[in-house]
């Protein structure tokens, strides 16, 4: 079946530095990919959807300037979370859509502490 | 009031249960619908996915969707503990569209 990897898995950071989360499908191309983040106990709740080659799209809410995101490629997405917070702590969690079967493939989450 | 409602439980049953499911929608351009299924500190995994109305079976997973009520169910049946997981129900206007997610529902299976 299709994969999709995030890298890292687990992430530990100071207040105010920056961190990227890569989403990659591993063996199919994925003209969208969607950023989700959950928090403990809850659902899904999608930041952003991710074209290849053009900007992405921001849900209501959710500052672009603070969640960057960069689809460079057919097979990449980044999720760069800027001047990280405390309370931006939380399961971060990419999909895929495979253009073959438009199967949405979850990755298996970043999980993002800031100190 | 949320697009998707689901409840909420949590659910503990014996092994070899029966469990049922239920997400109940409000947002009728919804097409699509999936259950996902989650272990603790992993990303989901597609269990069952649905379009339209209609019932959808896969070995001891059955899915219903009643468009009409707007009312879909993930019945499991012969539960295993190894179905111990935070299920969650999505929705989706279109196949390869943003999907809107339930709370979900962790159920236990005890042996």
């Amino acid at each position: 079946g299709a994969v999709v990897s995030q890298h890292p898995s687990r992430v530990i950071c100071k207040s105010g530095t920056s961190v990227k989360i890569e989403c990659r499908s591993l063996d199919f191309q994925a003209t969208t990919m969607f950023w989700y983040r959950q928090f403990p106990k809850q659902s899904l709740m999608l930041m952003a959807t991710s074209n290849e080659g053009s900007k992405a799209t921001y849900e209501q809410g959710v500052e672009k300037d603070k969640f960057l995101i960069n689809h460079a490629s057919l097979t990449l997405s980044t999720l760069t979370v800027t001047s990280a917070h405390p309370e931006d702590s939380s399961f971060y969690i990419c999909s895929a859509i495979s253009g073959r079967s438009d199967t949405q493939y979850f990755g298996p989450g970043t999980r993002l502490t800031v100190l | 009031q949320k697009e998707v409602e689901q409840d909420p439980g949590p659910l503990s049953v014996p092994e070899g249960a029966i469990v049922s499911l239920n997400c109940t929608y409000s947002n009728s351009a919804f097409q699509y619908f999936m259950w996902y299924r989650q272990y603790s500190r992993k990303g989901p995994e597609l269990l069952m996915y649905t379009y339209s109305s209609g019932n959808k079976e896969d070995g001891r997973f059955t899915a219903q969707v009643d468009k009409s009520s707007k009312y879909i169910s993930l019945f499991i049946r012969d539960s295993q503990p190894s179905d111990s997981a935070t299920y969650l129900c999505a929705m989706s206007s279109s196949r390869a569209g943003k999907s809107t997610f339930g709370d979900g529902t962790t159920l236990t299976v005890k042996p």
